[in-house]
């Protein structure tokens, strides 16, 4: 089974430059979230899709960040204008859950975001 | 009260000791408590999970011991091993609203020394 894919894997931009980050899924996981990892904490989560609809964007930085879920399959988040804050690993991670109890989530390998 | 509380940030033993790393919670309506492990350059991974409704599991040599009325649960690595060192996060879902929500802690760095 193919896990969950990210691209491009590194970035590097100046600040006020904008960057897309992009997420395939696994196959058939109906929630797919977006993670800010910056370095030496635990991931944070931004957003939170369920197929293509928005459940939690509670701590996405909206004036600056944006994410949309075409078709309940792949996911881009965008950063417009970046910020030196920005800087980290920005993670995909997909789970099969569609309701009970909570389950795995699945993680691909991030997109590590350089803002000069 | 969203937020898991793990300790200690870092974390060194000797190859053949036992790796201790706690967390707790607030939050009752936490339903699953899952670890997982972070090599450098890759994204985390499941290592072993655990429901409020048993008080510890065994894979191997990773076990989790829950408390509930403590609200605390830990993660103990037996026989260490150079390849174990990596960093660990601890974390905490809640399917209220529906809806399957990760919360993670701040995470362990283990260094396992030969």
């Amino acid at each position: 089974e193919a896990g969950v894919a990210q691209s491009p894997r590194y970035k590097i931009i100046e600040k006020r430059q904008s960057v897309a980050f992009w997420c395939n899924p696994i196959s058939g996981h109906a929630t797919l979230y977006w993670y800010q990892q910056i370095l030496g904490q635990g991931p944070k989560l931004l957003i939170q899709f369920q197929n293509n609809g928005v459940v939690d964007d509670s701590q996405l930085p909206k004036d600056r960040f944006s994410a949309e879920r075409l078709k309940g399959v792949d996911s881009t988040l965008k950063i417009q204008p970046a910020k030196l804050e920005d800087s980290a690993v920005y993670l995909c991670a997909s789970s099969a859950y569609r309701g009970g109890p909570s389950g795995e989530l699945f993680f691909g390998e991030g997109s590590r975001l350089t803002v000069l | 009260q969203q937020q898991v509380k793990q300790s200690p940030q870092s974390l060194i033993v000797q190859k053949g000791g036992i790796s201790i790393i706690n967390c707790a919670y607030e939050n009752t309506a936490f339903d699953y408590f899952p670890w997982y492990q972070q090599f450098p350059g890759k994204g985390p991974a499941l290592l072993i999970a655990i429901r409020p409704d048993v008080s510890e599991k065994k894979e191997g040599r990773f076990t989790i011991s829950f408390n509930k009325s403590a609200k605390q649960f830990s993660l103990h690595i037996m026989d260490s091993q150079p390849g174990d060192s990596a960093t660990y996060f601890c974390a905490a879902s809640s399917p209220s609203g529906g809806y399957n929500k990760l919360i993670f802690g701040a995470g362990t760095r283990l260094a396992v020394h030969p």
